[in-house]
């Protein structure tokens, strides 16, 4: 089955410099990548996401990269905010299987002021 | 749009006793939704995917007997713990794939059901 790794756990960022986390997947027949972010007491939220067949999207101060021969995957916040801190999940999935996610282990974010 | 909701959003009861969750696609139809659950700092774990009109898929490990789910509509899936008991605590939070417009693949996320059992 698929595995999912992410890095840093944890990631502490002065507000306004960017924040990076990577991700690298095990199962090259994934196809579909998309990042959440958790507050604290809630569920995760859909950021960005992006396929396979493409290497970047960019949605405002948020951009994912894919390297598909490296099999592995990046989420990049740009001019970060407080409001930005948060738990971010990187993930996985076949589109055409059963759909299945397989999460990341997290980063906890911290912006500080 | 794409908003999924959850109800109770925090739930105690004693051991022993049966808890239902709701979770609803308000503004889309799902075929397919998913069940996680998640301990405290750490990630989701799939616990079952439902799909309307048919059993629910359980991952390894998940009873169910224990975990039962039902997924009556195009917009609403249950998830009954029942007998629960202490280590039955946790954050359980659901999710739903649109059938149309969007991919299948993409999963919109409920706010999750906190779950105490005394």
């Amino acid at each position: 089955g698929e595995n999912v790794e992410q890095h840093p756990s944890t990631l502490s960022v002065q507000e306004g410099d960017s924040a990076v986390i990577k991700c690298t997947y095990s199962d090259s027949a994934s196809n579909y990548f998309p990042w959440y972010k958790q507050e604290l007491g809630k569920g995760p939220q859909l950021i960005i996401d992006i396929r396979s067949n493409v290497g970047e999207k960019k949605d405002q101060r948020i951009a994912v990269t894919l390297n598909k021969t490296a099999k592995h995957f990046s989420l990049h916040i740009t001019e970060t905010q407080p409001e930005d801190s948060a738990v971010y999940f990187c993930a996985a999935s076949y589109a055409f299987g059963n759909e299945n996610l397989t999460f990341g282990t997290g980063t906890r974010l911290t912006i500080i002021p | 749009g794409a908003v999924v909701s959850q109800h109770p959003s925090r739930v105690i009861c004693k051991s022993g006793t049966s808890v239902k969750i709701e979770c609803r696609s308000l503004d889309f139809q799902a075929t397919t939704m998913f069940w996680y659950r998640q301990f405290p700092k750490q990630s989701l774990m799939l616990m079952a995917t439902s799909n309307e009109g048919s059993k629910a898929t359980y991952e390894q490990g998940v009873e169910k007997d224990k975990f039962l789910i039902n997924h009556a509509s195009l917009t609403l899936s249950t998830l009954t713990v029942t007998s629960a008991h202490p280590e039955d605590s946790s954050f359980y939070i659901c999710s739903a794939s649109p059938i149309a417009g969007g991919q299948r693949d993409t999963q919109y996320f409920g706010p999750g059901t906190r779950l105490t059992v005394l």
